[in-house]
C-alpha cells in the first residue's frame, strides 16, 4: 500500500515555461511534506517543504501547494531551466519526532533548451 | 565537501555472499537512516538509529542488519544477498529535534549493489 504516489513517471517542459509536478497521499496523519531533487549518481537533496498548516510555500522559482482536502500537493517551477532536469521525489512525514519520511516513486523532469 | 559519505559507491557480490555497506557523517546528527531504492521505485526505509536506539521497520527482512558503533558511522549488513536485493542503498541523517521537526534529511550519494 503506497501512501505517497507520484503518478507521472516523467515530464518534459520547454525552458522558460512552468513545470508542475504532482503528488498524492493517502494518510491524513501526515503533517509535513517535502520535495527532494536527485541528479544521476548523486543522493537526493532537499528542495522545499510545507507544513500541513499551510497551503503554499515559495522559495525563489519553486513553489509548493498543498490541498489537504484532496490530499494532493504540487511543485511548481517557474521559469524552468535546463539545470532543473532531475528526478523529483515527493515525501511525507508522519506526526512523529524521528523525521521518518515516506517517499513517492519520483518524477523525472526534462527541461529542454 | 560531502557531509554524508557512503562506501563503496558500487558493490558487486555473489548470491549469498555477505556484504557490508558503510556510511559516515560529519554533521554530528543523532539520527541515521538506511533506505533501499529499487529501479523506478520510491526509496523505502529499512531502519533508523536515534542515537543508539535501533528502530527496525516491520517489513524489513531479517537478512538486513545494521550497526552504529558511534555517532559518525553506521553500517548496513546484508547477510545473504539475493537477486532481489540488488538496489541503490541510501544513507541519510537528520538532526534530532530540529531536523525531525523540519523533516529534512541529508543523503549520501548511495551505494549501488549488484548481485550476481
Amino acid at each position: 500500500d503506497q501512501q505517497v504516489k507520484q503518478n507521472s513517471p516523467s515530464l518534459s517542459v520547454q525552458e522558460g515555461r512552468i513545470s508542475i509536478l504532482n503528488c498524492d497521499y493517502t494518510n491524513s496523519m501526515f503533517d509535513y511534506f517535502l520535495w527532494y531533487k536527485k541528479y544521476p549518481a548523486e543522493g537526493p537533496t532537499f528542495l522545499i517543504s510545507i507544513s500541513s498548516i499551510k497551503d503554499k510555500n515559495e522559495d525563489g522559482r519553486f513553489t509548493v501547494f498543498l490541498n489537504k482536502s484532496a490530499k494532493h500537493l504540487s511543485l511548481h517551477i517557474v521559469p524552468s531551466q535546463p539545470g532543473d532536469s532531475a528526478v523529483y521525489f515527493c515525501a511525507a512525514r508522519g506526526s512523529s519526532n524521528t523525521g521518518k519520511l515516506i517517499f513517492g516513486q519520483g518524477t523525472t523532469l526534462q527541461v529542454k533548451p | 565537501d560531502a557531509m554524508v559519505i557512503q562506501n563503496p559507491r558500487y558493490q558487486v557480490t555473489q548470491f549469498g555472499k555477505p556484504v557490508t555497506l558503510s556510511c559516515s557523517q560529519t554533521l554530528n546528527h543523532n539520527v541515521m537512516y538506511w533506505y533501499q531504492q529499487k529501479s523506478s521505485q520510491a526509496p523505502k526505509l529499512l531502519f533508523h538509529y536515534y542515537d543508539k536506539d535501533f528502530n527496525n521497520e516491520a517489513d524489513t527482512p531479517d537478512n538486513f542488519q545494521s550497526r552504529r558503533p558511534n555517532t559518525s558511522f553506521c553500517f548496513l549488513d546484508i547477510r545473504s544477498p539475493g537477486l532481489g536485493d540488488a538496489a541503490m542503498y541510501l544513507c541519510a541523517t537528520s538532526s534530532g529535534l530540529a531536523g525531525a521537526l523540519a523533516g529534512e534529511l541529508f543523503f549520501g550519494e548511495g551505494s549501488r549493489l549488484t548481485v550476481l
